[in-house]
C-alpha cells in the first residue's frame, strides 16, 4: 500500500533553518509528483511547492520564493523540504502529498511534521 | 490566486441525515485540457487531510458510497447522504486547475 512516512517534530529558533524527508513507498516514485502543503495551527492548508519525482522538476509558491528548496533522491524514494530563515509565522504542521495520474491531486498524505519556531 | 469560498463554516448534523457543503471559486475551474480539477478532502482531528473526491465527482478508493460531489464551472457541492459518527471533522475544497493550488476555509461537520 501507498505510504509516505516522515521525519519527526522540530523545534526550531528564528532564523534558522529547517529539512523535512517524506518516505514512499507502496509505488514508483518516479511516475509522481511530491507535493508539500503546510497547515498554521486552526488554519486551512497552503500549499507550498512540488518536486516531480522523474526529473527533479521543481516549482514553488511565491509567497515562499527564495526560502524554500525541494530535493529528491530516487534510490531512497524520499522527497526532502528545506525551508530557510525561519520565523514565528512558519510554525505549521508540514505535509508531503503524492500528485498524480488519474486523480490530479493529493491522493496520499505523509503523517506531517510539526515545526515550531521560537525563541 | 484564485480564492476558494466555503459554505457553512460549520455543519451540525443528525447521526443518518444529509449534510451538503458548497465551495465556490473566483474563476472557473476549467483547465485547458478539458478537466476541471476540483476536489474534496476530509481532515478528522489530528489527521492529515484525507482525499474524498476528485475532478468534482469521482470517488477515490475505499471511500463510502454515501459520499458525493457535483457541480461545474465555478460552483461545487459535497454531499454526505447520510452522516454517520465517523464523518465528523473539517471538510476542504481545493482546485488544481490554476497555477497555485488553493484551498477552501473549510467546513466543520459535527454531530448535533
Amino acid at each position: 500500500q501507498v505510504q509516505l512516512v516522515q521525519s519527526g517534530a522540530a523545534v526550531k529558533e528564528p532564523g534558522a533553518s529547517v529539512m523535512v524527508s517524506c518516505q514512499a513507498s507502496g509505488y514508483t516514485f518516479r511516475n509522481y509528483a511530491i507535493h508539500w502543503v503546510r497547515q498554521a495551527p486552526g488554519q486551512t492548508p497552503e500549499w507550498m511547492a512540488w518536486i516531480n519525482g522523474g526529473n527533479g522538476d521543481t516549482r514553488y509558491s511565491p509567497k515562499l520564493q527564495g526560502r524554500v528548496t525541494l530535493t529528491r533522491d530516487t534510490s531512497a524514494s524520499t522527497a526532502f523540504m528545506d525551508l530557510t530563515s525561519l520565523r514565528s509565522e512558519d510554525t505549521a504542521v508540514y505535509y508531503c502529498a503524492r500528485v498524480g495520474e488519474p486523480t490530479g491531486t493529493f491522493d496520499y498524505w505523509g503523517q506531517g511534521t510539526p515545526v515550531t519556531v521560537s525563541s | 490566486d484564485i480564492v476558494m469560498t466555503q459554505t457553512p463554516l460549520s455543519s451540525p448534523v443528525t447521526l443518518g441525515q444529509p449534510a451538503s457543503i458548497s465551495c465556490r471559486s473566483s474563476q472557473s475551474l476549467v483547465h485547458s485540457d478539458g478537466n476541471t480539477y476540483l476536489s474534496w478532502l476530509q481532515q478528522r482531528p489530528g489527521q492529515p487531510p484525507r482525499l474524498l473526491i476528485y475532478k468534482i465527482s469521482n470517488r477515490f478508493s475505499g471511500v463510502p458510497d454515501r459520499f458525493s460531489g457535483s457541480g461545474a464551472g465555478t460552483d461545487f457541492t459535497l454531499r454526505i447522504s447520510r452522516v454517520e459518527a465517523e464523518d465528523v471533522g473539517v471538510y476542504y475544497c481545493t482546485q488544481a486547475t490554476h497555477f497555485p493550488r488553493t484551498f477552501g476555509g473549510g467546513t466543520r461537520v459535527e454531530i448535533k
